[in-house]
Formats: C-alpha cells, structure tokens, sequence
C-alpha cells in the first residue's frame, strides 16, 4: 500500500519561491504519475501538473506554466513541486497524489493515494 | 477546458436519507473517465469512484456513480453520520488537463 508524506508547512515572503516535497514508501513509484494539486483557503482543489518518474518530463497546467516545475528522485522515491515568483493569492495546501495507471499519463489520472498536504503561506 | 458545475452547492440531509449529488460537464467527457472523492475538515480528498461508477478499494456499497457524457451523479443510498463532507468531481483525458468541480457541502439537517 502506497503511502505519501509530504514536507512541512512553509512560510514565504511574496516574490520568492518555495520548494514541496512528497516520498513514497509501500509500493512501485517510478512508473505511476505523481501529480500536484492545491486548495486555496476555503476553495475547491485545483491541478497543478504531473510527472512520471521513470520518464522525467513534467505535463503542466496552462495556469502555472512557467512559474512551477515538477521534478522526481526515483533513487529516494521523492517528487518535488517548486513554484516561483509567489504571492499571496499562492497561500494554499498542496497536495501530491499518485496517478491510477501504469505508465499512465498525469492527465489521464485519477488520485489515490494522496499525501497529507503542505501549507504553503505567502506573506510578507 | 472542460468546466464542472456542481449542484447543488450545499444539500442539507438526515443521516438514513438518501444524497443525489450532480456533475455536469461543459463538454462530453471522454470514455466516463470522471472520479469522485470525499473531503472532510482539515484531511486530504479520499477517492470514491472513478470512471463514472466504479467504486474505489474499500468503499462502501452505498456509494455509487452513473452517468456519461456530460452528465453525471454520485449517490449515497443511506447517509451514515461520517458520509457527512464536501464531495468533488474530477475529469481527467481531456485536452489541456484535468479538472475539478466546486464541491458540493453535504451537511446534516
């Protein structure tokens, strides 16, 4: 059973960037699509972006292209989420999750597992 | 983009009753390829249901998924007092990406 924890809460002035972790432990992580999704204070959930570990390239939503990137450590079974230029519109939890298929693309994916959330708060 | 509207936006229930919660699509989802899941305060969404209707590893039977192409629903059949939470819908294989509802607060009454 695959179980992602994520790295802790972080504070961020506006303008800078902030760096999420998310390891796996209990099951295949480098075949199956790491996404990354947020919820703003009091909002829905809204997608980030996506990897496959083992293929290395990232798909991006429209909205933050540019401004994250998405990586993955198959050697320590980590996917990273950095996202640039911050603001306070940006203060939300961030969740990884783990995609449905193998070799699956991220955007053909629903989640499950998903880790237990960051709190990421842009303030200055 | 594919956008999801939700309704209602709260359902206001007994626990016993029976939940009829709806997802409509701006445009056909592609193979029913629409997940649900379960929020409640302060913990990470729980899968429910993917591909429109079947149900996720060890969920209740009282939960269940139909519809297809722009329409779908998620319903509860007797609402236990934990089946009380803020539930989303997701589309996924659709061009550019992947999308979710605006919930729908399923309070008790």
């Amino acid at each position: 059973q695959v179980q992602l924890v994520q790295s802790g809460a972080e504070v961020k002035k506006p303008g800078s960037s902030v760096k999420v972790s998310c390891k796996a432990s209990g099951g295949t992580f480098s075949s199956y699509a790491i996404s990354w999704v947020r919820q703003a204070p009091g909002q829905g959930l809204e997608w980030m972006g996506g990897i496959i570990p083992i293929f290395g390239t990232a798909n991006y939503a429209q909205k933050f292209q540019g401004r994250v990137t998405i990586t993955a450590d198959e050697s320590t079974s980590t996917a990273y989420m950095e996202l640039s230029s911050l603001r306070s519109e940006d203060t939300a939890v961030y969740y990884c999750a783990r995609g449905s298929g193998y070799y699956s693309p991220p955007t053909y994916n629903w989640f499950d597992p998903w880790g237990q959330g960051t709190l990421v708060t842009v303030s200055s | 983009e594919i956008v999801l509207t939700q309704s209602p936006g709260t359902l206001s229930l007994s626990p016993g009753e029976r939940a009829t919660l709806s997802c409509r699509a701006s445009q056909s989802v592609s193979s029913s390829y629409l997940a649900w899941y379960q929020q409640k305060p302060g913990q990470a969404p729980r899968l429910l249901i993917y591909g429109a209707s079947s149900r996720a590893t060890g969920i209740p039977d009282r939960f269940s998924g139909s519809g297809s192409g722009t329409d779908f629903t998620l319903t509860i059949s007797r609402l236990e007092p934990e089946d009380f939470a803020v539930y989303y819908c997701q589309q996924y294989g659709s061009s550019p990406g992947i999308t979710f509802g605006q919930g729908t607060r399923l309070e008790i009454k």
